[in-house]
Order: structure tokens, then sequence, then C-alpha cells
């Protein structure tokens, strides 16, 4: 079945940067995604990859993506007060459709003190 | 970017009523969405995937007379808790993707319901 692990909880300084971890099981993922949830809202994507990448930058982000070790990190340079959120991972599988469903991490709370 | 706006944020309502929730994808087309249930501190659960012109299909455990899902227009997908009880009271957030093959999935800023 899917599963997708993260650590729930990370705490950085301000300026500094965050690497959020996630593993996932299933090695027939298409797409790995991260999504950003502040308080009482719904789900930002931040940033996706193609299982065939290792490695995407947008901007602050980095994502890196192990195929062998089924590992995907999320690296946020310079992180800010406003990057405190919850951060989710999630596997999209593709089984002879053009749209897959996504199975979700719990999601890591990131907090950043000024 | 592919907008999804989900209506009401939020909505309190009284036990035994129903409640309504829309999500409209604003500028795509979407013949599939997705209805998920959060709860506190949780992760999401998907409940139903809402097909365009045809009957929803369900996660199991989701009871579909009580989480009523219809997919009346390539850009908007409803969803009705009926006879709502306070055990419903969740965030409840809808996602679609336009209909190119393999875009992202995005999000609406979801429905608090509180069920009194």
């Amino acid at each position: 079945g899917e599963d997708v692990e993260q650590s729930l909880f990370l705490s950085v300084r301000e300026g500094d940067s965050s690497v959020i971890n996630c593993t996932y099981t299933d090695s027939s993922s298409t797409y790995l995604y991260w999504y950003k949830q502040e308080p009482g809202a719904g789900l930002q994507l931040l940033t996706y990859i193609f299982s065939n990448m290792d490695m995407k930058q947008d901007q602050r982000l980095t994502v890196l993506l192990n195929k062998k070790d089924k590992h995907l990190s999320l690296r946020i340079a310079d992180t800010q007060t406003g990057d405190s959120a919850i951060y989710f991972c999630a596997e999209s599988i593709y089984r002879g459709s053009t749209l897959g469903r996504l199975y979700f991490g719990r999601g890591t709370q990131l907090t950043v003190w000024p | 970017g592919a907008v999804v706006s989900q209506h009401p944020s939020w909505v309190i309502c009284k036990s035994g009523t129903s409640v309504k929730i829309e999500c409209r994808s604003l500028d795509f087309q979407a013949t599939t969405m997705f209805w998920y249930r959060q709860f506190p501190k949780q992760s999401l659960m998907l409940m139903a995937t809402s097909n365009e012109g045809s009957k929803a299909t369900y996660e199991q455990g989701v009871e579909k007379d009580k989480f009523l899902i219809n997919h009346a227009s390539l850009t908007l997908s409803t969803l009705t808790v009926t006879s709502a009880h306070p055990e419903d009271s969740s965030f409840y957030i809808c996602s679609a993707a336009p209909d190119r093959e393999r875009s992202p999935l995005h999000f609406g800023n979801g429905t608090r319901l509180t069920v009194t």
C-alpha cells in the first residue's frame, strides 16, 4: 500500500535553512509534491517533482529526490517567520488514468523563531 | 495559475440540518474533483472522487447517503452533508486539476463546518 511518512515537528531560527524530510513506499509514484498549509486555510501547492528527476530548485525552495531510498526532502533557504506552517509531502500514483489520487503524509509543523 | 474556489469558508449549523459546500475551478475545467476531510492536527483523508456527469466514487467507510456529491458541470462540484451531527464537524477541502494529462492538484481554501 501507499505510505508517506514525515517527522511531525521542526523548529529553526529565522535566516537559517530548513530541511523537511519525507519517505514514501510506492516505487511507482509518478509525482511527488510539497504543499503548505497555514492555520485555517487550505493547501497551497509549493512545488512538485517528477519521479525521474533528482532535484528541482525554485527560488528559496530546493527539492531533492532519492528514488533508491524513496526519500524526498524540501529545503527552504533563508527561512522567514512567514514560512511557519504545516508542510505536507504527497505522492501520486497514476495507474491507467490521467489523474492520480494523492497520498499524504501527516504533515510537518515548521516553527520559525525570530 | 490554476485556482480552486471553495464556499463557504466556514459554516455553523444545527444538528439535523443539511449543509452544502461548493467547489469551483475558476480558470480551468476539471472532469474530476476530490473531496478531503481533515481532522485537527491530522492529515487529509480522501472522502470521494467527484466525476462530472456520473456518480462519485466514495472511499471505504464514507457514507454516500450522508455525503452527497454532485458534479454537475466541468467547473463545479458540491458536497452536501445531510442530517449533520456534531461528529461531522471538521475541515472539508476540495481539490481539482486541469484536464491536461497529469496536472498537479490544486486545493480550495477549505470549509470549516461546525455542527452544534
